[in-house]
């Protein structure tokens, strides 16, 4: 089977920077997407990573090391409006199998 | 504009009572999702299809059905079999495989009394 695992809670001041790891273990797969969640909201994709190494997307950038079967997606220059729950996801031949979320409250 | 509605955001009903909970997109994508998400907890895979008129099971099926008729539409049927039905509901679909990107619709609460 596949299982992902996050931390369930990050804290981080406005302005700085923050990373969220997701450890995996899967038979295999095709890569590692990061979801986010504002409270009553749907998620929206964020990044993908298919191969190892970095992903930037403006503030956001995500990286993936299959050798050690970790993501970590790093938001930097945090604003409030980043307090959200951030996901994991993995692809492979199976629809996408999300982790449980880590919840990231950006203090002043 | 393009993307995926659910209705209605919050709905109510009886305990023993059957629900269907309506999603459409118009996105001509071909694979559609339903998730289950209780607070705190990640998204649970009730339902997917990958093309009309065939569907395949999640995780956590047992209480739920689904029909795909339309291209566009993929309906959830939440039965009185579903032990714990009250959860917040997400529909979503993607391009055509099982990796693509997910493009969610705004979710149903559903409250059972």
């Amino acid at each position: 089977g596949q299982s992902l695992e996050q931390p369930s809670e990050v804290t981080a001041v406005e302005g700085a920077i923050v990373q969220i790891n997701c450890t995996y273990q899967t038979s295999g797969f095709y890569g590692l997407s990061w979801y986010q969640q504002h409270d009553g909201g749907a998620p929206t994709f964020l990044s993908y990573n298919g191969l190892d190494g970095l992903e930037e997307t403006g503030r956001f950038s995500s990286f993936l090391s299959r050798s050690d079967s970790c993501g970590y997606l790093l938001l930097q220059e945090l604003q409030m409006k980043d307090s959200a729950s951030y996901f994991c996801a993995l692809s492979g031949n199976t629809p996408l199998v999300f982790g449980k979320g880590t919840r990231l409250s950006v203090i002043a | 504009d393009g993307g995926i509605t659910q209705s209605p955001k919050y709905l109510f009903r009886k305990e023993g009572q059957n629900v269907t909970l309506s999603c459409e997109q118009n996105l001509n994508h071909d694979a559609m999702y339903w998730y289950r998400q209780d607070p705190g907890q990640g998204l649970r895979l009730i339902y997917y299809s990958q093309i009309v008129n065939d569907f395949q099971k999640g995780d956590i099926a047992e209480g739920y059905s689904v029909s795909r008729e339309k291209k566009e539409s993929f309906p959830l049927t939440v039965t009185s079999a579903q032990k714990n039905p009250t959860a917040f509901y997400l529909c979503a679909s993607s391009i055509g495989t099982l990796t693509d990107t997910q493009y969610f619709g705004p979710g149903t609460r559903l409250t059972v009394l």
